[in-house]
């Protein structure tokens, strides 16, 4: 399978635990991103990446949220001191930016965080 | 980026078309209006994307009014595996790319 995969696909912890989510983007892609799912509502972006340079940050990623992408291949999304209101899908997205692609995102299947 | 109007849900009988419309009335000359739709516990999936003429692929079709304030995604025999969330989106092609996504339009398709 070559599309974007997550890891884990579900993850339960105790509120104050560190987690982390993995996110392997399709292999040329050149852009990465992460959004955030709550139940009833769209993804809300969180960050993005071109290669291994993060360019942007949502407001909505606190101190707590970490996220890196190290030789611009897979990335990683670290959450600090979880918290309950942390509970949401974590959706990975990757994309092709060159010339005149549009650059349509292929996202992942998510990773579902839920804190005690 | 434009933000979207959308109808919360809408409901479509097993082999008719689906119109779902889309409104977007602060777009832009540079932005091109996506469709992504979201099946339950999956992430979303790329349908179709336009600027200013209608477009069509082997999974919908993107009607775009003249003025580009709005736009209609026709499933044209819409089947129960098309019920879903569908997102509309507008967006630059330049800089972030990002998405904006809304609440979308919860489609139910009626056997």
């Amino acid at each position: 399978d070559t599309g974007v995969s997550q890891d884990p696909r579900h993850k339960i912890t105790k509120r104050g635990q560190n987690v982390t989510f993995r996110c392997d983007p399709i292999s040329e892609h050149n852009r990465l991103y992460w959004y955030r799912q709550t139940l009833g509502q769209g993804p809300e972006f969180l960050t993005y990446f071109q290669n291994e340079a993060q360019l942007e940050k949502s407001r909505l990623l606190s101190d707590r949220f970490s996220a890196e992408r190290p030789k611009g291949s897979f990335s990683t999304l670290e959450i600090q001191r979880t918290e309950q209101g942390d509970s949401a899908m974590y959706l990975c997205a990757s994309s092709l930016i060159w010339g005149a692609n549009t650059g349509e995102l292929f996202f992942g299947e998510g990773s579902r965080l839920t804190v005690l | 980026d434009a933000k979207t109007t959308q109808p919360p849900s809408m409901d479509c009988a097993e082999g008719r078309a689906a119109n779902l419309p889309c409104n977007h009335s602060t777009i832009s000359g540079n932005e091109y209006v996506y469709w992504y739709r979201q099946i339950h516990s999956q992430g979303p999936q790329y349908i179709i994307h336009g600027l200013k003429n209608n477009e069509t692929n082997e999974m919908a079709s993107l009607i775009i009014t003249e003025d580009r304030k709005s736009s209609t995604l026709i499933l044209p025999h819409a089947t129960l595996r098309d019920t879903a969330v569908y997102y509309c989106i507008v967006r630059v092609t330049s800089g972030t790319y990002k998405y904006i996504f809304g609440t979308g339009t919860r489609l139910k398709v009626l056997a």
